[in-house]
């Protein structure tokens, strides 16, 4: 099992493009969620998937978008990138939306924007 | 709000040696509170959960504590390693799932030989 992969690993984006944060878990997990990580500030929750079809809002869900087509893949898009995204990223997903199970975390994806 | 809080903010120790972090909260209503490992430029992997009955949680030289009561929880690790270098961050769940988890601001540690 590959667990949660995310790519890219790093990206640069100029204020104002749009790109993609790939994410996919193989092992069949209902809810994934991502978050961003930003020094001094704990995790915040972005956006979040309790199955195929179904998507909600976290604490900070400005500027982004998500879909969820299949179990295993949850792609998070920045419509029009701001410096104030520049952060770290994660992707994890978990067997159910209950905190008793364990989130799995991808590697993160450091996004600078210029 | 809900807010997790976590101290020392950094720490450093000699290999061998043992060490203690800190979590308050103020996490309502309470379910679990879990603590996560962090490796520099990786992904957070939970060490242990505990929820409000219980009081010790041990994961290999990883020991948690839990007062719920005081709101409080702590992280002993036992016989240090250099491969215990890593953030641990301090993870409070409401009722209602992982759209209620208030995450700490971790605390860094360093293992030095």
């Amino acid at each position: 099992n590959a667990g949660v992969t995310q790519t890219p690993k790093f990206q640069v984006l100029k204020t104002g493009q749009s790109m993609t944060l790939q994410c996919a878990q193989d092992m069949n997990h209902e809810y994934m969620s991502w978050y961003r990580q930003d020094p001094g500030m704990g995790l915040r929750l972005i956006h979040y998937s309790v199955g195929a079809g179904i998507t909600d809002q976290g604490e900070v869900p400005n500027g982004y978008n998500v879909s969820r087509s299949t179990t295993e893949d949850f792609p998070l898009r920045l419509l029009s990138a701001a410096p104030s995204q520049t952060s770290v990223y994660f992707c994890a997903s978990s067997y159910s939306s209950s905190s008793y199970n364990e989130q799995f975390f991808g590697p993160g994806t450091r996004l600078t924007v210029l | 709000k809900n807010q997790v809080e976590q101290s020392p903010q950094s720490l450093i120790i000699l290999e061998g040696k043992n060490c203690t972090l800190q979590c308050n909260y103020t996490v309502s209503p309470f379910s679990n509170l879990r603590w996560y490992k962090q490796d520099t430029g990786r992904g957070p992997v939970s060490l242990t959960i505990m929820t409000f009955s219980e009081n010790t949680k041990s994961n290999g030289r990883y020991t948690a504590t839990l007062d719920a009561d005081t709101k409080q929880s702590s992280l002993h690790i036992t016989a240090s390693q250099l491969s215990d270098s890593a953030s641990y961050i301090c993870v409070v769940s409401a009722r209602g799932g992982y759209q209620k988890v208030t995450f700490g601001t971790g605390t860094k540690l360093q293992v030095i030989p």
